[in-house]
């Protein structure tokens, strides 16, 4: 079971807006503004996305946005196009091992 | 541009050994820790653990002691995953990928394919 919970899969139409959530506890998410997101398309490595809870890296398109409350934090992926059904994972660091963890990744249909 | 190019699949009885590389290039190796990531067939990423590249010291997460070595050789920015005693659930791909001061992973290598089979 993974430490972070995040919903197995979400949908939306090309164009729709989704939000993808990660709950964790005070101890990881709730507790550091480490959370990161990753995109990964099928049989390729994953794609840091968003980092510190709202960061995008240079490249990334300004349609991917995070933010976090409490102990839950999400990605939301505004005017979805065909290119973005992938599977995404939250990770954050925690302060019961001092190491990351990933929640358990959430696949993202484009109807 | 960073780059991190991993080596080739590799197919071991149980009981084996096996040594994955992980050959950094595009920036200062010492500059980032490198992490280890598994994901067995149709599942989930798993935080393996990373290793200080200026100090060499490693630090595993649960479930990943004992077995799992990681390594460096800073001369040639390479890193390295070795398991030990495989066993078929071993069976995954694993990658290695820089660990961003704030615990993002911003750059992965392509990942390599470990297959235990007898």
């Amino acid at each position: 079971q993974s430490a972070l919970t995040q919903p197995a899969s979400v949908s939306g139409s090309p164009g729709q807006s989704i939000t993808i959530s990660c709950t964790g506890t005070s101890s990881d998410v709730g507790g550091y503004n480490y959370v990161s997101w990753y995109q990964q398309h099928l049989g390729k490595a994953p794609k840091l996305m968003i980092y510190e809870v709202r960061i995008r890296p240079s490249g990334v398109s300004d349609r991917f946005s995070g933010s976090k409350s409490a102990n839950t934090a999400s990605l939301t992926i505004s005017g979805l196009q065909p290119e973005d059904e992938a599977d995404y994972y939250c990770s954050s660091f925690t302060s019961i091992t001092s190491l990351g963890v990933f929640g358990g990744g959430t696949k993202l249909t484009v109807l | 541009q960073v780059q991190l190019v991993q080596s080739g699949s590799e197919l071991k009885k149980p009981g084996a050994s096996v040594i994955l590389s992980c050959k950094a290039s595009g920036y200062t190796f010492t500059d980032y820790a490198m992490s280890w990531v598994r994901q067995a067939p149709g599942q989930g990423l798993e935080w393996m653990g990373w290793i200080n590249t200026k100090a060499g010291n490693p630090e595993y997460a649960q479930g990943f002691t004992g077995r799992f070595v990681f390594s460096l050789d800073t001369a040639v920015s390479t890193a390295y995953l070795q398991i030990s005693t495989l066993k078929p659930e071993d069976s995954a791909v694993y990658y290695c990928a820089t660990l961003g001061f704030t615990y993002g992973l911003d750059y992965w290598g392509q990942g390599t394919l470990v297959t235990v089979s007898s």
